[in-house]
Parts: structure tokens; sequence; C-alpha cells
């Protein structure tokens, strides 16, 4: 079955310091690959997709991700982390290419001052 | 800027009511979609909707219906609520194509008791 891993529940990092949030997916071919987040109380606020082309994807607020085929995987990264990144980050993927969305289970993101 | 719009934040209903929960949008997307948000699962999609009066049930439709009589508008109904639907509920919208993302509302959070 078609599933995506965020295999860090918390991540806590200092405000600056860089980050990276881990996702894998299981799926035979390529999916289409997104990256949301969710500040408390709202909805899904969309940084970053990939369909095709450049592995590297540059998102919204300074965030870029890489899609690796071989590792089957699809990282976000920031460079500088700002407090007002706290916020939970789901992964998911659209095998099918309708928006039928498989999320994985999200990282929450603390930021020390 | 797009907008998905549900009725409801926050609902508090009693175990056995009938549940209407309303979603919107104003971008004239054909696709429509329910999702329920809880802890440690992401979120899950109960249905799915690719035009007026048209449904596909998601990988978790049990105890659930929804109704799409115009093409902005998505129910979800809760024939019987139960204490185990107690989630938060975001509705989502796209458009039909390939290369496309999709739009979530702010959710409603909903409490059986």
């Amino acid at each position: 079955a078609q599933s995506v891993t965020q295999p860090d529940i918390h991540i806590t990092v200092s405000e600056g310091a860089s980050l990276e949030l881990r996702c894998n997916y299981s799926y035979g071919a390529t999916p289409y690959l997104f990256w949301y987040v969710q500040s408390p109380g709202q909805g899904l606020q969309l940084l970053l997709k990939y369909f095709s082309g450049d592995t590297l994807v540059q998102g919204i607020k300074g965030f870029e991700a890489e899609f690796k085929r071989s590792q089957s995987s699809f990282n976000l990264r920031k460079p500088s982390v700002h407090w007002s990144d706290a916020a939970e980050y789901f992964c998911a993927v659209d095998p099918g290419g309708y928006n039928k969305l498989i999320f994985g289970a999200g990282t929450r993101l603390a930021v020390h001052p | 800027d797009v907008k998905v719009t549900q009725s409801s934040r926050y609902l508090v209903k009693r175990t056995g009511e009938k549940v209407f929960l309303e979603c919107v949008q104003d971008m004239d997307h054909e696709n429509m979609f329910w999702y329920r948000q809880d802890p440690g699962l992401g979120l899950r999609l109960i249905y799915f909707s690719y035009d007026v009066k048209m449904k596909e049930k998601g990988d978790i439709p049990e105890g659930y219906s929804v109704s799409r009589e115009k093409k902005e508008r998505f129910s979800l109904i809760l024939e019987s609520a139960s204490t185990n639907q107690t989630s938060m509920y975001l509705c989502a919208s796209s458009y039909r194509g390939t290369n496309t993302e999709a739009f979530f509302g702010q959710g409603t959070r909903l409490t059986v008791v």
C-alpha cells in the first residue's frame, strides 16, 4: 500500500539554526509530492510541491525540498529558522494526479529563542 | 486568493445526532475533498467529489456520507454521530487536471459527547 513516513514526531531547534524535516514515501512510480504547514488552529498552507523536473524545489517562507528518487525521499530544509516557523509540517503524496493526497503523520516543530 | 470556507470552526454534538459539515469554495474547482485529522495519524481522506453529484469513497468512509448538489458546495454528513468521530475535519478543493494543488479550509473541530 502507498504510504508516507515522517520519522520525526517532534523536533526542537534554536532560532537561527538550520532545519531538515524528513519524508519518505512508498510508491512504485514517482508521485506528485507536497509539503504543507499548519499553524495552531489553522488549515493547511502549501509550502512547496514537486511534479517533475529540477529535483530541488523552492517554496514560500524560505523553505526548499529535494526529491531523491533513489531514496524515495522528499526532505524539507530551511537554512535559518525563525520563531514564526513553529508549526506542524505535513508531507503528502498524490499517486494518481487527482489531488487525492496521502499524508504523513506530521512533524511538530518547536523553536527556542 | 482561493478561499475554502468551512461553516463552523467548532461544533459540539450529542451521540446519535445527525451532523452536517459544510464547505464552500469560490474558485470554480471541480474537485472537492473531506479529510479527517487525528494526532499521530495525519490527514486521512474520507470522501472525494470530482463533479456535481459525483462522489468517491476515500480511505475511511465508514459512518460518513457526502452531498454535492452545487459545484461550489460539498457537505459531509454524519448520519448518527459517535464519540469516535470526535476529530478535526478539513475540506479542500482543487482543479481537476494534473499538476494542480489542493487548497484547504480552516477546519472544523467536532466534539461528540
